[in-house]
């Protein structure tokens, strides 16, 4: 199975936050990103946060590590429909420089 | 600046060509890699390099081959296309310092 992994489809509508979920196996991940990825296009990096914190927001994002768990979300506050992407997880491990990602998650937004 | 450029945006290959994708990039980063993004897999490791003259297997290296003689080039070449190939290319740079540039991507069809 994989390392990292995500549920593959949320469906929220427009002004309600969305959450995100992602879980990981390797304890010694050092920092955990979120990337968004819109049809046809490449990845695009939202936020990313450092093992040894806990939160971190910017703007509408919202992100949370629970390091005991191995749990990582990403909240959306007020999503709009150009919020609708897949969103990936990835991890990057003390052994290297290399990201592990997750399967991606499809965020619909319904207006 | 440029960023990562990868070429072609798309190709379609028949079964048993060969062909190279070819990616640059423009930041001085030490370290380059290809991922595959398939549907429900997320992206998987290719190759890496963590610097000139320096590569290594990913995730899924079978059929794919690299080299990295400069620090800006990271060609990922297919050396006898096959069907199972069909993917979405991406190619990465980054640093310690710096995180991950994506590229647009690469849209291969192997007939």
């Amino acid at each position: 199975g994989e390392d990292v992994e995500q549920s593959l489809f949320l469906s929220v509508r427009e002004g309600d936050s969305s959450v995100i979920n992602c879980t990981y196996t390797d304890s010694s991940s050092t920092y955990l990103y979120w990337y968004k990825q819109e049809p046809g296009a490449g990845l695009q990096l939202l936020t990313y946060i450092f093992s040894n914190m806990d939160m971190k927001q910017d703007q509408r994002l919202t992100v949370l590590l629970n390091k005991k768990d191995k749990h990582l979300s990403l909240r959306i506050a007020d999503t709009q429909t150009g919020d609708s992407a897949i969103y990936f997880c990835a991890e990057i491990r003390n052994a290297g420089n290399m990201l592990t990602f997750g399967g991606g998650t499809r965020l619909m937004v319904k207006p | 600046n440029a960023g990562v450029t990868q070429t072609p945006k798309f190709q379609v290959l028949k079964t048993g060509q060969s062909m190279t994708l070819q990616c640059a990039q423009d930041m001085n980063h030490e370290y380059m890699s290809w991922y595959r993004q398939d549907p429900g897999m997320g992206l998987r490791l290719i190759h890496y390099s963590v610097g000139a003259g320096i590569t290594d297997q990913g995730e899924v290296p079978n059929g794919y081959n690299v080299s990295r003689s400069t620090t800006e080039d990271f060609p990922l070449r297919l050396l006898s296309a096959a069907p199972s190939q069909t993917s979405v290319y991406f190619c990465a740079s980054s640093s310690v310092n710096y995180g991950y540039t994506f590229g647009s991507g690469t849209r291969l069809t192997v007939v």
